[in-house]
């Protein structure tokens, strides 16, 4: 079935040392993709969005990548912060008006 | 701009009780959603809605029934609380059908079942 897997389930790191965080995704429709983080005890908090019809795009510090040959998708972090501290979800549109699947998280721990 | 707001925050419930999750937002967003979480694990949608009125199951319904009487109010019931229902839930929203835009998400309602 349709699945979106995170390659590492845990990820530490030194402040200051960018982080990359992997997506693995299952579905080659997939045309919409979304990184959300979560910290403890708060709901999602998006970050950063893709479509299909580009393979990279940057935000303020992050910058996700989408290779489609592989079907893989990374968030980049740079100069990582205390306050990254979080699991960080991927999620894909399998289809148009689809519904979002959403991965298991990775746990980003910054160390200071 | 609150946002979605979800109440309450935790709550233990017996088992075969009943109760429900409130959730509002003032974005006047048409869509919502309602996702629970499991320790480790993703999202997963329980019930969601293209407007008010209008209601549709996700992966895991059974177990829960929503209405949405305004586009501000999406409350979930949980009917006959089992333990498979502790979860964190999650309440959302998006101005479009989330496919295509981002979810706003509340802050969440830790639920026990003992």
């Amino acid at each position: 079935g349709e699945s979106v897997g995170l390659h590492l389930p845990t990820l530490s790191v030194q402040e200051g040392d960018n982080s990359i965080i992997n997506c693995a995704y299952s579905n080659s429709a997939s045309d919409y993709f979304i990184w959300y983080k979560q910290e403890s005890g708060k709901g999602p908090q998006f970050i950063i969005d893709i479509r299909s019809n580009m393979d990279k795009r940057q935000g303020q510090r992050v910058t996700v990548l989408l290779n489609k040959t592989v079907k893989h998708l990374s968030l980049q972090i740079a100069a990582t912060q205390p306050g990254d501290s979080a699991v960080y979800f991927c999620a894909e549109n399998p289809s148009q008006g689809g519904k979002l699947i959403f991965g298991q998280g990775t746990e980003l721990s910054v160390k200071p | 701009n609150a946002g979605v707001t979800q109440t309450p925050k935790f709550r233990i419930l017996k088992i075969g009780q009943s109760m429900t999750l409130q959730c509002t937002q003032d974005m006047n967003h048409n869509y919502m959603y309602w996702y629970r979480q499991d320790p480790g694990m993703g999202l997963k949608l329980i019930y969601y809605s293209v407007g008010a009125g209008i209601t549709d199951k996700g992966e895991v319904p059974n177990g829960y029934n929503v209405s949405r009487s305004t586009t501000e109010d999406f409350p979930l019931r949980l009917e006959l609380a089992a333990p498979s229902q502790t979860s964190v839930y999650f309440c959302a929203s998006s101005p479009r059908l989330w496919g295509s835009e981002k979810l706003f998400f509340g802050s969440g309602t830790q639920l026990s079942v003992l």
